[in-house]
């Protein structure tokens, strides 16, 4: 089983600014991988970032970047240079299987707000 | 493909009303899931299927819910009968096995309110 955890309700961030969002997940998996899910107002999920556990390497796509501390079971998401369509609910999420078949568990979720 | 399709997009009923959501999966996906989102609880995993099978259904709240999946172009998830609290938005997203959830794909959800 995995638990992930938000501990930040709400955050806040001027356009073109950076920001950090946490999470941190537990899992008795060796082999397991999080994500990073966005959730705009129009309710559709969108993955935004994946990074591979067994991966030193932490992953970056574009502005999105994620900074991936395994022995604390730390994966928090930075947003450089905040755009006003960043604005949305940011989901952390876990995810242990193999290629059978496994599952996502997801965190609270942050709202983000994003100011001109 | 359209995308994991989910109807009706809105649904309101009354208590002790059944209500019945509906899934079409992406073609060629052998995972299917259901969600439940709230404020209070964020997004809850209901039950998982592969391959048409139920592997966790762990996450059902309740013996008034339901889930099939007779054949892997379509699921319900049903609930008999409904309360206030069971109102929230229900996702369902279907994925390929081998994409480890970076391959979720994700239903535009259904909004259930029970009054």
């Amino acid at each position: 089983a995995q638990t992930v955890t938000q501990s930040q309700p709400e955050m806040s961030v001027q356009e073109a600014e950076t920001v950090t969002l946490s999470c941190t997940y537990d899992t008795s998996e060796s082999d397991y991988y999080l994500f990073w899910y966005k959730q705009p107002p129009s309710r559709q999920m969108i993955l935004v970032i994946r990074q591979e556990a067994y991966k030193q390497q932490n992953a970056t796509e574009n502005r999105f970047s994620v900074n991936f501390q395994k022995a604390a079971k730390s994966f928090s998401l930075k947003i450089s240079d905040s755009q006003l369509g960043d604005a949305a609910m940011y989901f952390c999420a876990a995810y242990a299987g193999g290629t059978s078949y496994g599952k996502l568990t997801f965190g609270q979720g942050t709202i983000l707000t994003v100011h001109p | 493909d359209a995308g994991v399709i989910q109807s009706p997009r809105h649904e309101v009923t009354e208590m002790g009303q059944e209500v019945t959501l509906r899934c079409k999966p992406i073609s060629g996906h052998n995972s299917l899931f259901w969600y439940r989102q709230t404020m209070m609880r964020g997004l809850e995993l209901l039950i998982y299927f592969n391959n048409n099978v139920p592997i966790d259904d762990s996450g059902m709240p309740e013996d008034r819910f339901s889930a099939k999946m007779p054949n892997a172009s379509f699921s319900t998830l049903k609930i008999q009968p409904s309360e206030p609290r069971d109102s929230a938005v229900y996702f369902c997203a279907s994925s390929l096995n081998r994409d480890r959830g970076g391959g979720y794909t994700f239903g535009s959800g259904t909004r259930l309110t029970v009054v």
